[in-house]
């Protein structure tokens, strides 16, 4: 079975202050993860994503995220954070070993940058 | 526009009563999926689909149908809605293959009472 888990329900970042939400993952093979960002009354929106190679990954908006394999994890980044990155947050897994396709979503971090 | 429509965006219902909430995309995506997304438990998944007329159940399946008749549809169907089916409903779709992520519909959220 696959596992996501966010340890933090909330993060707060004053802005112009780096940012880290975590992830850490649970996989019977290898992982294929996935951050997802979700503002107010929005579905969720494609951030970044790992598959393989390089385990430091860019995404949207300044995002980025680094694997890390023996720890199992996967945290979000961002160097200087924005008023306007306020949202919640979602890491996603998906074991490629596994036949069902399904992402398994962690339970959200809520990120709050205040001005 | 490259997107998942799903209609209604906003829904208030009675038990018992049967609704049907619609999604279609217009990627040619292979794979198109339900989640429901409730405070504290993030996304689960309640039925999928890798193609026409092959769907499957996710984590959550109990009080829920589906079905894929046409690759661009995959309407989401409450038989006999129940209370704790009150929740925020995502559609999302991909392209075959693990390495491709999701394209989420904008929600639906549904309340029974």
């Amino acid at each position: 079975a696959q596992s996501v888990a966010q340890p933090e329900d909330q993060v707060n970042v004053a802005e112009g202050n780096p940012l880290t939400v975590k992830c850490t993952y649970s996989v019977s093979g290898n992982p294929y993860l996935f951050w997802y960002v979700q503002y107010p009354n929005r579905g969720l929106q494609f951030l970044l994503k790992y598959i393989t190679g390089d385990n430091l990954v860019k995404g949207s908006y300044g995002f980025e995220a680094e694997f890390n394999k023996s720890q199992t994890s996967f945290h979000l980044k961002k160097p200087s954070a924005l008023v306007s990155d306020s949202a919640l947050y979602f890491c996603a897994v998906r074991d490629i070993w596994t036949g069902r396709r399904a992402l398994t979503f962690g339970s959200g971090t809520r990120l709050q940058v205040q001005p | 526009e490259a997107q998942v429509t799903q209609n209604p965006r906003y829904l208030i219902t009675v038990t018992g009563k049967k609704l049907t909430v619609t999604c279609s995309q217009n990627m040619n995506h292979e794979y198109m999926s339900w989640y429901r997304q409730d405070p504290g438990l993030g996304l689960r998944q309640i039925y999928y689909s890798m193609n026409v007329e092959v769907t499957d159940k996710g984590d959550v399946p109990e009080g829920y149908k589906v079905s894929r008749k046409e690759k661009r549809n995959f309407p989401l169907i409450l038989e006999s809605p129940s209370p704790n089916q009150t929740s925020l409903y995502f559609c999302a779709s991909s392209l075959a293959g693990e390495k491709y992520g999701y394209t989420f519909g904008s929600g639906t959220r549904l309340t029974v009472v």
